[in-house]
């Protein structure tokens, strides 16, 4: 099945430093991706949406100058959390699915990472 | 705007038992997936079982199946021979059908604990 990868899987940081997630598509085109944020025991929240080549698209409440994202090609993402905060503390979740095979990819409708534990001090 | 309810947070069954988790949607859309996903503590997201809203035939995936209500908007999920390794969290999730993006909705979550 399809794989995605996401990197680094833990990262603590001091407040004020800036945090990059990444996430790739290893086996197939990644036309969407989304992010997710997950608090313990909570859903899934879904952050934001990016498509290849255009900006993301937010959702309501989430700050796009915070939380940067970049889907730069066809297999990458990245979010990227600016001057992090003990707040920003969370998991936080990738998926991607190739749109231009929709609804599924690899029979499944989004594809996702293993998710980031970020602990800001 | 749609939305997915699940409305028991936590659950418990004993090992060998079976255990139904509740999901309730709202949409006016006529054509939509629904799926069950598992998330066990090494927080993985794995797609147990997936709906076709045009379907009437119940999806199964061999311990795990759902009884879909269309018309009550209603899908859950039974699992029959419950096993340790079912202990997680299920989430419910919702997906329209003909849309490019693909976005899931995602339910609140049920945390079942499967007893030895």
């Amino acid at each position: 099945g399809a794989v995605v990868s996401q990197h680094p899987s833990r990262v603590i940081c001091k407040s004020g430093t800036s945090v990059k997630i990444e996430c790739r598509s290893l086996d197939f085109q990644a036309t969407t991706m989304f992010w997710y944020r997950q608090f313990p025991k909570k859903s899934l929240m879904l952050m934001a949406t990016s498509n290849e080549g255009s900006k993301a698209t937010y959702e309501q409440g989430v700050e796009k100058d915070k939380f940067l994202i970049n889907h730069a090609s066809l297999t990458l993402s990245t979010l990227t959390v600016t001057s992090a905060h003990p707040e920003d503390s969370s998991f936080y979740i990738c998926s991607a699915r190739d749109s231009f095979n929709s609804p599924f990819t690899h029979n499944q409708p989004q594809h996702f990472g293993d998710g980031t534990r970020l602990s800001i001090l | 705007a749609q939305t997915v309810t699940q409305s028991q947070p936590e659950m418990s069954v004993q090992e060998a038992e079976t255990v139904t988790l509740s999901c309730t949607y709202d949409t006016s859309e006529n054509n939509y997936y629904l799926f069950w996903y598992k998330q066990p503590p090494s927080r993985q997201m794995i797609l147990v079982i997936r709906q076709e809203a045009y379907k009437q035939q119940n999806a199964t995936e061999n311990r795990f199946s759902v009884n879909f209500q269309k018309a009550a908007k209603s899908f859950s999920l039974k699992i029959s021979d419950s096993q340790l390794g079912d202990t997680a969290m299920y989430f419910c999730a919702f997906m329209k059908r003909l849309t490019g993006e693909g976005k899931l909705i995602f339910g609140q979550g049920t945390e079942l604990s499967v007893k030895p």
